[in-house]
């Protein structure tokens, strides 16, 4: 069984600020990893599949990169909305990460 | 407008059974992989279970194996999942969602609250 661990777990930054999240699979998936993006009391939202694509209307400040083991979300510049939950998923059992929330600082 | 709507959520005592319905509109349901997710408050999101387009084709996740049943009925555009022997652990916001590239989840519902407590 394949296991996700995001980190770090909280991240506290600014508005304008660059995030910089990570997820590590135990085993490589190549490139079959998807990123969504949660707000409080609302479903989540795909933002990245296949490690690096950008899902139909997600702004270019999000970018995905890595492949096998490690990978990572970036956003280019924090705007008020991008607060929130982020979680990892992978193909081989659909499994998700612990989640990372983005705070503001 | 592409949407999913789940229903069917509320409170039952452990040991009971609930059956949630997803309704699916502006696609076509029929061709696509439906998966049920949910969420225990405060947690994160743990996969249950997957039907496919082919009969037949479906997958569950150890902790519901043998306990829930993912069915759909493409004539309605619909999703159910049986949900037995519900136990308190069980409680979760339940989300379906369509599957695109035999993994990501690109549409969601809006989610339906299941409570087991007596």
């Amino acid at each position: 069984e394949i296991v996700l661990t995001q980190s770090p777990v909280t991240l506290s930054l600014s508005p304008g600020e660059r995030a910089t999240l990570s997820c590590r699979a135990s085993q490589s998936v190549s490139s079959s990893l998807a990123w969504y993006q949660q707000k409080p009391g609302q479903a989540p939202r795909l933002l990245i599949y296949d490690a690096s694509k950008r899902a139909t209307g997600i702004p270019v400040r999000f970018s995905g990169s890595g492949s096998g083991t490690d990978f990572t979300l970036t956003i280019s510049s924090l705007e008020p909305e991008d607060f929130a939950v982020y979680y990892c998923q992978q193909r081989s059992n659909w499994a998700f990460g612990q989640g990372t929330k983005v705070e503001v600082k | 407008e592409v949407q999913l709507e789940e229903s069917g959520g509320g409170l039952v005592q452990p040991g009971g059974s609930l059956r949630l319905s997803c309704a699916a509109s502006g696609f076509t349901f029929s061709a696509f992989t439906m998966s049920w997710v949910r969420q225990a408050p405060g947690k994160g999101l743990e996969w249950l279970s997957y039907i496919g387009a082919s009969p037949g084709d479906l997958k569950y996740a150890d902790s519901v194996r043998g306990r829930f049943t993912i069915s759909r009925d493409n004539a309605k555009d619909s999703l159910f999942l049986q949900m037995n022997s519900l136990r308190a652990e069980d409680t979760a916001v339940y989300y379906c969602a369509r599957e695109l590239g035999g993994y990501y989840f690109d549409i969601w519902g809006q989610g339906t609250l299941v409570t087991v407590s007596s």
